[in-house]
C-alpha cells in the first residue's frame, strides 16, 4: 500500500563521494518535494518539482541536485557531501501546487544518510 | 516573515492524561493549518488539518485541534494519552504568499506509564 517509496532507507557514504536517493509514488501527484531533517530539527525544504518545473530554495546549496525523469520518480543528488550532510532526507508529494494551499502533503518514510 | 511557534519542545504526560500541544502562528492573513506526526525514523503523517469551515478539527487517532483566530492558535488534544502517542509533532501552514509548507521547531510527547 506504501504511496510514497524511498530508498534506500539508510545510506553511508564517504565525505566527497557522491550519492544518489531516490523516490518514487504511486499517487500520480503533480508535485514532489525533497526536504533536509537534522537530528531533533523540523524539516527544511530544499527543492520541490511542479510537474517539470524546477523550484529551488534560495538557500539550498549548489552540492545539492535533483531529478525528476517522469511522474513517478524524483532523485536526489548529493555531489559531494560533507560531514555536515549527515540528516535523514524526506521525499513528499501533494497533488497540486501553491495555489491550492490546503493541499496535504504525504511523505515518505525517509531515507537516513550518514557522511564518514 | 509568517512563523509557526510551538510552546515547549518536550512535552510528557501519564497514560490516560490529556494531551495538550500548543502552535501559533503568526501571520496577518489566517493560514492553512496542519498538524502532521512523526514515529522514530520514520517520515511525517498528517493527523488532521484546517483549510476553511468549522473551527474544530477531528484527526486520527482520537486527535482533534481548534483554530482560534482571536489568539492566532491552532493547539492539538486528547482526552486520554496511549503510549503508541508517544512521537514527534510538527505543526505546520502554509501562508498565501508564503509559496511553502512553514514548520514549527516540533514538540517531542513522552507518555509516561
Amino acid at each position: 500500500d506504501a504511496m510514497v517509496i524511498q530508498n534506500p532507507r539508510y545510506q553511508v557514504t564517504q565525505f566527497g563521494k557522491p550519492v544518489t536517493l531516490s523516490c518514487s509514488q504511486t499517487l500520480n501527484h503533480n508535485v514532489m518535494y525533497w526536504y533536509q531533517q537534522k537530528s531533533s530539527q523540523a524539516p527544511k525544504l530544499l527543492f520541490h518539482y511542479y510537474d517539470k518545473d524546477f523550484n529551488n530554495e534560495a538557500d539550498t546549496p549548489d552540492n545539492f541536485q535533483s531529478r525528476r525523469p517522469n511522474t513517478s520518480f524524483c532523485f536526489l543528488d548529493i555531489r559531494s557531501p560533507g560531514l555536515g550532510d549527515t540528516a535523514m532526507y524526506l521525499c513528499a508529494t501533494s497533488r497540486d501546487g501553491w495555489e491550492s494551499l490546503g493541499e496535504t502533503q504525504y511523505f515518505g518514510p525517509g531515507t537516513r544518510l550518514l557522511v564518514l | 516573515a509568517q512563523s509557526v511557534t510551538q510552546l515547549g519542545s518536550h512535552v510528557s504526560v501519564s497514560e490516560g492524561a490529556l494531551v495538550l500541544l500548543r502552535c501559533n502562528y503568526s501571520s496577518s492573513v489566517p493560514p492553512y493549518l496542519f498538524w502532521y506526526v512523526q514515529y522514530p525514523n520514520q517520515g511525517l503523517q498528517l493527523l488532521l488539518k484546517y483549510t476553511t469551515g468549522a473551527t474544530l478539527v477531528k484527526g486520527i487517532n482520537g486527535f482533534e485541534a481548534e483554530f482560534k483566530k482571536s489568539e492566532t492558535s491552532f493547539h492539538l488534544t486528547k482526552p486520554s494519552a496511549h503510549m503508541s502517542d508517544a512521537a514527534e509533532y510538527f505543526c505546520a501552514a502554509t501562508i498565501q504568499g508564503a509559496q511553502k509548507l512553514v514548520f514549527g521547531q516540533g514538540t517531542r510527547l513522552t507518555i509516561n506509564p
